[in-house]
């Protein structure tokens, strides 16, 4: 079946460490995004890439990067600049990058810092 | 730039009973809306969505969303709770001719007790 991988489901990190978070795509979609889950605060977009070899920063890049080299894969590296990165990080996918499509999301990554 | 309001960060209702999710929407031209659906430490599932076709959409476990223009409302409604419809809903509005970027509310939590 086709779907969004992420992994791992849970991850900790140290003060000062980057960490890679992993989003798969089987769906043959063009558009990749990610987003920041905070209580309260709904979703937040951090990156998003329309088409391979091209993303563009959302509303809270900072102390996040990117890479989209292959059209299934589009991981999101959380770096020691980001100074709060206790969240609930949610990949998605859609058909296109514009219209009204909706989006597919994986099942999330979980990211705790120790 | 366009929003989306969702009143009520928490909304409880007893089984059987009508439930109601509201959301307000601001867009300086014709919007995409969606509602997607949270259990927990999972990621979101698409309930329906509109995209400029009938006004009344019909949704996935039974339920629907009217959209009203001069309202700039799409409230989500079911007309009768089940136990398993307690999650978190988001609504997101994304805008029609540009690019398919979803903006979400910040969601309501419902609770649904017997």
């Amino acid at each position: 079946d086709g779907g969004i991988t992420q992994s791992p489901k849970y991850l900790f990190r140290k003060e000062g460490q980057n960490v890679t978070l992993s989003c798969e795509q089987n769906l043959n979609h063009d558009a990749m995004y990610w987003y920041r889950q905070d209580p309260g605060q709904g979703l937040r977009l951090i990156y998003y890439s329309q088409i391979v070899n091209d993303f563009q920063k959302g509303d809270i890049a900072e102390g996040y990067s990117v890479s989209r080299e292959k059209k299934e894969s589009f991981p999101l590296t959380v770096t020691s600049a980001q100074k709060n990165p206790t969240a609930f990080y949610l990949c998605a996918s859609s058909i296109q990058a514009t219209g009204g499509y909706g989006y597919t999301f994986g099942s999330g990554t979980r990211l705790t810092v120790v | 730039a366009q929003s989306v309001t969702q009143l009520g960060s928490h909304v409880s209702v007893s089984e059987g009973a009508l439930v109601l999710l509201r959301c307000n929407y601001s867009s300086s031209v014709p919007p995409y809306l969606f509602w997607y659906v949270q259990y927990p430490n999972q990621g979101l599932q698409l309930l329906l969505k509109y995209t400029s076709a009938a006004t009344l959409v019909k949704g996935i476990n039974g339920f629907e969303a009217e959209f009203k223009k001069s309202e700039t409302s799409f409230h989500l409604t079911k007309p009768s709770a089940h136990m398993s419809d307690a999650a978190e809903y988001f609504c997101a509005v994304t805008l029609s001719g540009g690019y398919n970027k979803l903006i979400f509310g910040a969601g309501t939590r419902l609770a649904v007790h017997p």
